[in-house]
């Protein structure tokens, strides 16, 4: 009940297209939904997030699509550029004092020139 | 803001060794901070959440005598990690959750461990 599932493993775009990352978790619990982007031997850090009561939330490049009833959320990266080229994840938590983050397997963008 | 650094950034250790981790929030104060541990190309693994002041939580599988937590301020946590062997090698992340912020937390740069 606690994972969290990421799709695709790897993606290669070219400069200035569009990255699309999805994923899907199972418990209903969750109540925030963070994306991280991490650099090789550099810790995560945190992109964009969203709570279960809106539909999407755009920050610059990034947005988040969230559908509640389907359990499913995406980031979407526009005009993507080679510097966004990292690991991103995916994440979610329960509401509580500790909120453990639940992360998905993780997704390694390179954009290409 | 919001700045958590770790160090040291990469250390070497002979086997049977023990190693101290440090996490520190530089500009804000932390009730909860978390230990993570990262194998190449695999996701974040959840060890340990600590709350100042009060014993680790720890994960199903994680040996708590061997991964020691000590949160002694609300802006230092520590993870030991004791008697290291070959296996423990691998890349220690912390984050932290601000004192009075929402749900956000903040990661450190990690710390590199090779035992030999």
């Amino acid at each position: 009940q606690q994972q969290v599932k990421q799709s695709p493993q790897s993606l290669i775009v070219q400069k200035g297209g569009i990255s699309i990352i999805n994923c899907a978790y199972e418990n209903t619990a969750f109540d925030y939904f963070p994306w991280y982007q991490q650099f090789p031997g550099k810790g995560p850090a945190l992109l964009i997030a969203i709570r279960p009561d809106v539909s999407e939330k755009k920050e610059g490049r990034f947005t988040i699509s969230f559908n509640k009833s389907a359990k499913q959320f995406s980031l979407h990266i526009m005009d993507s550029q080679p510097g966004d080229s990292a690991t991103y994840f995916c994440a979610a938590s329960t509401p509580g004092g500790y909120q453990k983050v639940t992360f998905g397997t993780g997704t390694k963008l390179q954009v290409i020139p | 803001g919001a700045v958590v650094s770790q160090h040291p950034s990469r250390v070497i250790c002979k086997s049977g060794t023990s190693v101290k981790i440090e996490c520190r929030s530089l500009d804000f104060q932390a009730t909860t901070m978390f230990w993570y541990r990262q194998f190449p190309k695999q996701s974040l693994m959840l060890m340990a959440t600590s709350n100042e002041g009060s014993k680790a939580t720890y994960e199903q599988g994680v040996e708590k005598d061997k991964f020691l937590i000590n949160h002694a301020s609300l802006t230092l946590s520590t993870l030991t990690v004791t008697s290291a062997h070959p296996e423990d090698s691998s890349f220690y992340i912390c984050s932290a959750r601000r004192r009075g912020g929402l749900d956000e937390q903040y990661f450190g740069p990690g710390t590199r461990l090779t035992v030999t």
